[in-house]
This record gives structure tokens, sequence and C-alpha cells, in this order.
């Protein structure tokens, strides 16, 4: 029944480690993002992906590397783990069509902890 | 490029009491409005939207919010607060031509008291 559904809920990890975090969402959605999150709760977008293709990539380190496979799965590797990395990983999906503006739904995010 | 400005960092207000929060946008046309909130250890729901039309729209859980194009506001209130509403709050703008893009404001921490 979850909407946006992001794996894991909470990663902790050594610096200089790869990790993933999954998204999938069962809404039939067109754009997916990812946010982010940190200890302040300052929400910044970090991509976004429109039918599997990359629409914003804001500046964000290229340790961190989307990858959509079709348009319900938008996936976030992330190399060579540092501590500022530390966050709250937030997944969205938005169906947007011309007069019909829907905003966002939400994952219940990914905690990543960089130990 | 679009901005937007949550003037309040915290606001306590007493359960039954009626509540307004404050969410000032900079965009040179009229744009998306949204506001969300997050409960802790939660993701962010969307609590209501404004793109045209009424100025004055209702969301869900008994919030409502006015677009003001003069003072470039987009105030969220509601007329008696409940426990349950301690959460954390975002206003959102995005484009009018990207309505996918949005930006968030810092956030407003609600507290209940009893």
């Amino acid at each position: 029944d979850t909407a946006v559904s992001q794996t894991p809920k909470y990663l902790v990890t050594q610096m200089g480690n790869d990790k993933s975090i999954k998204c999938e969402q069962n809404l039939g959605h067109d754009t997916m993002y990812w946010y982010k999150q940190d200890s302040k709760k300052f929400l910044k977008i970090m991509f976004s992906y429109n039918n599997k293709e990359l629409i914003i990539n804001e500046t964000v380190p290229n340790r961190f590397s989307p990858k959509s496979p079709d348009k319900a799965h938008l996936n976030l590797h992330i190399n060579s783990l540092e501590l500022g990395d530390s966050a709250v990983y937030f997944c969205a999906s938005s169906q947007d069509l011309p007069r019909q503006v829907r905003g966002y739904t939400f994952g219940s995010g990914t905690r990543l902890t960089v130990v | 490029a679009q901005s937007v400005t949550q003037p309040d960092i915290h606001i306590t207000v007493s359960e039954g009491a009626s509540l307004e929060l404050r969410c000032n946008y900079s965009y040179g046309a009229t744009p998306y409005l949204f506001w969300y909130v997050q409960s802790p250890g939660q993701g962010l729901q969307l609590l209501l939207k404004y793109f045209s039309g009424d100025t004055l729209v209702q969301g869900i859980k008994g919030f409502e919010a006015e677009f003001k194009r003069s003072q470039s506001s987009f105030n969220l209130r509601k007329p008696s607060v409940h426990w349950s509403d301690a959460a954390e709050y975002f206003c959102a703008v995005a484009p009018n031509t990207n309505a996918g893009k949005s930006t968030f404001g810092d956030g407003t921490t609600l507290t209940v008291k009893p």
C-alpha cells in the first residue's frame, strides 16, 4: 500500500564506504526526486528525474549518483562517504500536469549516519 | 529563481488556540505554493496547495491558507489547534513554469501546550 517507499530506513556506515538507498513509488507518477534534510531540518533538492531522464541536478558532489532504471524507481548511490553526508534523505514523487498541480508525495526517509 | 522565507523558527500555542504560520515568497509572477507537515521521524505530507483561483484554500486536518499577492505571502491557519498538530511545518514555492522544482522554507516548529 505504501505510495513511496525507501529502503533502508536507517543506515550506519563508516567513512569511505559506498552505499545505496533505494526508492520506489507505486503511484504512476512521472517525476521522482531526492532531497537532503540536514540536522537543522533544512531541505535541499539534490536530483530530479522525469521518465528516467535527469532534469534537475543541483550542486551536489559527484560522489552522489542517481540511477533511474524505470519511472517507478530512483536509487541514490553514494561513493566514499564522508561525515558531512550524515543526514536524512527523502525520496519524493509527483505528477503535475497543466492546471493540475498536486505537490509531492514523500517517502518516510532514510537516516544516514556516517561514523 | 524563487525563494521562500518562514520568519518564525519556533511557535508555541495552547491547545484549542488559533494558529497562524507565516510564509513569504519571492518570485516574479504568481508561483505554485504549498504547505507540508512533518511529524517526528516521518516524511513530509502535503497539507494544501495553491496555483490559481480562489485565494483561500482549504487543506487536510482543518488547515487553510490564504494567498496574498500584494504581500507575497501564503500564511497557514487553523482555528483550533490539537496536540497532534505539534510538528514541523514547511512552506514551499515552485515556479509556474515548473511545478516540480519546489524550494522549501527552513520550517517552523510548532509546539502545542496542554
